[in-house]
């Protein structure tokens, strides 16, 4: 298995600009998280589908942020518009069972 | 609010030496508690998986050992390389399924 895969690895945007960070978890997961690291405040869970339903979003900081999930097999993070407090390394992660979590690479946003 | 606190934040010790890396969590309530490591720049790999049932858990060089009433949770390293270097983060999971984390342990093994 691949694994979870992220794209794009790298994004740089400027201010006020549409961001999309897209996740494919791994095959069979019925789990998917978006978490998103900073030096100042760790990793922080974003929000979270069960079975592509959106369960827990309360982490999501503004209403610039939104999160899909339209099948089993894909997920979008949108940032729009985007803001440079907004740069981060963003994490998908996706799980069965509610045993371990596997995460993607990251995506690296810098927003200027 | 559960809340994941590791310490040391960061630790530097010469190769060979046996190490442990200390988590404690404030809501015992948890339903498992993961060991990752981060390389720089990298994404986390899952070290270990501790149930809340269980008390220990190995995997060649390392152990973890879990305890509830207490909150606490220890990562230990028998006999370090340098290729341990790495940040370490303790993340319990919460009732949502959803993993809470601690700021991590950067841990440096000196040759």
């Amino acid at each position: 298995d691949a694994g979870v895969i992220q794209s794009p690895r790298h994004e740089v945007t400027e201010m006020g600009q549409e961001v999309t960070l897209r996740c494919k978890p791994i095959s069979g997961h019925n789990s998917l998280f978006w978490y998103r690291q900073t030096m100042m405040r760790g990793l922080e869970l974003l929000i979270y589908f069960n079975n592509n339903v959106p369960i827990d979003d309360s982490g999501m900081p503004e209403d610039r942020f939104s999160a899909k999930m339209p099948n089993a097999s894909f997920s979008t993070l949108k940032i729009q518009p985007s803001e440079p407090r907004d740069s981060a390394v963003y994490f998908c992660a996706s799980t069965v069972g509610g045993l371990e979590q596997y995460f993607g690479p990251g995506t690296r946003l810098t927003v200027t | 609010k559960q809340e994941v606190t590791q310490i040391p934040a960061a630790l530097s010790v010469p190769e060979g030496e046996n190490l442990v890396l200390n988590c404690s969590f404030t809501d015992s309530a948890i339903y498992n508690l993961q060991w990752f490591r981060q390389d720089p720049g990298k994404g986390l790999t899952s070290l270990l998986l501790i149930q809340s049932s269980q008390r220990e858990q190995t995997s060649g060089r390392l152990n973890a050992s879990l305890d509830k009433s207490s909150g606490r949770s220890t990562l230990y390293i028998a006999a370090s390389q340098p290729g341990d270097s790495a940040t370490y983060l303790c993340a319990v999971r919460g009732s949502q399924g959803n993993l809470i984390f601690g700021k991590g342990t950067k841990l440096s093994v000196k040759p």
